[in-house]
């Protein structure tokens, strides 16, 4: 079975402070994401990765950056967190383009 | 763009009764087509998925069929059960390259009453 792991499933940290969030996925995904859900909107894609060290904005990229430096890992980090990136954090993975994709559990992230 | 529209929620049910969650969808292209299933504190799991029109998915019980004349991609269960009380999410599947981005609809909500 695929596992697509995070590093932590609660967080919480102060305004301005840096955040990392961590993924990794143990099937040699090519593709690798970063999604954020908040209640009413769904999901929203903040960034993903096709490859290593190559890096695609999504469509909520303001805030954010990530970091692949290793096939199996993808960090998402939060520069100065603000109160308005309190969410639930999801990372996922998928081997090919039109693949599905098999997401890890989430981090409840609370900024205050 | 592309977009995902999904019935709201909550749906609330009785054991056993037959559920439907509609689907709508607008892109451009063949997307391909998922729901997936998001149990309470847990992250999403994939519960079926169509790549073309007129495909089924099915799985636990669980029905959808890729309708590209009426772009829809319904969620269907014939007998529901508390174990399936959870948030339902439509999606679509947009190929750019070699990596595909998935659109998701908001989310819906069933909850399942003894």
């Amino acid at each position: 079975d695929v596992k697509v792991t995070q590093s932590s499933r609660y967080l919480v940290k102060r305004t301005g402070e840096k955040v990392f969030l961590e993924c990794v996925q143990d099937m040699d995904h090519e593709n690798m994401f970063w999604y954020r859900q908040d209640p009413g909107l769904g999901l929203r894609l903040i960034y993903f990765s096709y490859d290593v060290k190559m890096k695609e904005k999504g469509d909520i990229p303001e805030g954010y950056s990530v970091s692949r430096e290793k096939k199996e890992r993808f960090s998402l980090i939060l520069e100065s967190a603000s109160t308005n990136q309190t969410s639930m954090y999801l990372c996922a993975s998928s081997g090919d383009g039109r693949d599905e994709q098999y997401f890890g559990p989430g981090t409840r992230l609370t900024v205050t | 763009g592309d977009s995902v529209t999904q019935m709201e929620g909550p749906v609330t049910l009785s054991e056993e009764a037959f559920l439907t969650i509609n689907c709508t969808y607008t892109a451009t292209g063949y997307p391909s087509l998922f729901w997936y299933v998001q149990y309470p504190g847990e992250g999403l799991q994939l519960l079926l998925k169509a790549t073309k029109a007129d495909d089924k998915g099915s799985n636990k019980g669980f029905e959808a069929t890729y309708r590209k004349e009426t772009t829809s991609f319904h969620l269907e269960k014939g007998s529901v059960q508390v174990s399936d009380s959870a948030v339902y999410f439509c999606a679509l599947c947009t190929s750019s390259g070699n990596t595909g981005k998935l659109i998701f609809g908001q989310g819906t909500t069933l909850q399942v009453k003894p």
